[in-house]
C-alpha cells in the first residue's frame, strides 16, 4: 500500500511569511507525528495526534507553530511569521493505534527561510 | 524533561568488524525503545526495537540490549558491511503515551 506522503517536498519562503506543510498518513493509522530535523541533527519531537484524543503539543518550539488533523487523517503543520532558524526538514510519521507501534516516516518537507 | 543521549556521534569501523552505539534515557517511565536507520537523503526506517520487559533482542546481525536499572540501551551490529553506513537513531517512548524522544544520532562509516 501507499506509504506516508508529504507535500511540498521543498519550500523556499521569505522571512515573515506563513507556510503550511501537509502530511498524508498511511490509511488506517490512527497516530500521527511531526518532527523537525535540522541539518546533521537528530529528530526533534514537535507534536503527535492519536485518534480523537487531544494532541500532545509539548514539543512545539513557539506559538508560531500549530498543527491540526482533520477527520483523523490528513495533518497540516503551519508555521507563522517564519524565521531563518525554522529552516529544516519537517518529517511526518504515522503508526497504528498502540504506543509501541512502528512509526513510518514520510519523505519530509525541506523548508528554507531566506 | 525527557532526554535521550546517544554516543558516539560518529563511528568508523572496518568492514567485518562490530559496531556498538549506546543510549541513555532520563525518564524511567519509558517502556519502548526503537532504533531507526537513516541513509543519506532518505527517511528514517525502523531496524529493531525492544520493550521494557525484555533484556535483549536479536535479528540476524543486529542486536539490542536494555538495562532498565541503568536506563541504558545499546545497538550492536556484527560483521558490518558497507551498506550499514548510515545515521542510526535511538529513541524512547513513554509508558502509556506516544511521545517519542530521539537521540542525536550516530553516523556510522563502514570502510571496505
Amino acid at each position: 500500500g501507499a506509504g506516508v506522503s508529504q507535500s511540498p517536498s521543498n519550500k523556499v519562503t521569505e522571512k515573515g511569511k506563513d507556510v503550511e506543510l501537509r502530511c498524508d498518513p498511511i490509511s488506517g493509522h490512527t497516530a500521527l507525528y511531526w518532527y523537525r530535523q535540522s541539518l546533521g541533527q537528530g529528530l526533534e519531537f514537535l507534536i503527535y495526534f492519536q485518534g480523537n484524543s487531544a494532541p500532545d503539543k509539548s514539543g512545539l518550539p513557539s506559538d508560531r507553530f500549530s498543527a491540526e488533523r482533520t477527520g483523523g487523517s490528513v495533518s497540516t503543520l503551519t508555521i507563522q511569521r517564519t524565521q531563518q532558524e525554522d529552516s529544516a526538514v519537517y518529517l511526518c510519521a504515522s503508526s497504528k493505534g498502540g504506543s509501541q507501534e512502528t512509526q513510518y516516516f514520510g519523505p519530509g518537507t525541506r523548508l528554507l527561510v531566506l | 524533561g525527557e532526554n535521550v543521549e546517544q554516543h558516539p556521534s560518529t563511528l568508523s569501523v572496518q568492514e567485518g568488524d562490530s559496531a556498538v552505539i549506546k543510549c541513555t534515557y532520563s525518564d524511567s517511565a519509558s517502556n519502548y525503545f526503537p532504533w531507526y536507520k537513516q541513509e543519506l537523503g532518505k527517511r528514517p526506517q525502523l531496524i529493531i526495537d525492544i520493550r521494557s520487559n525484555v533484556g535483549e533482542k536479536k535479528d540476524q546481525r543486529i542486536a539490542v540490549t536494555l538495562n532498565k536499572t541503568a536506563k541504558h540501551f545499546s545497538l550492536h551490529i556484527t560483521e558490518t558491511q558497507p551498506e550499514d553506513s548510515a545515521v542510526y537513531f535511538c529513541a524512547a517512548t513513554l509508558t502509556g503515551g506516544f511521545k517519542t524522544i530521539f537521540g542525536a544520532g550516530t553516523r556510522l562509516f563502514v570502510k571496505a
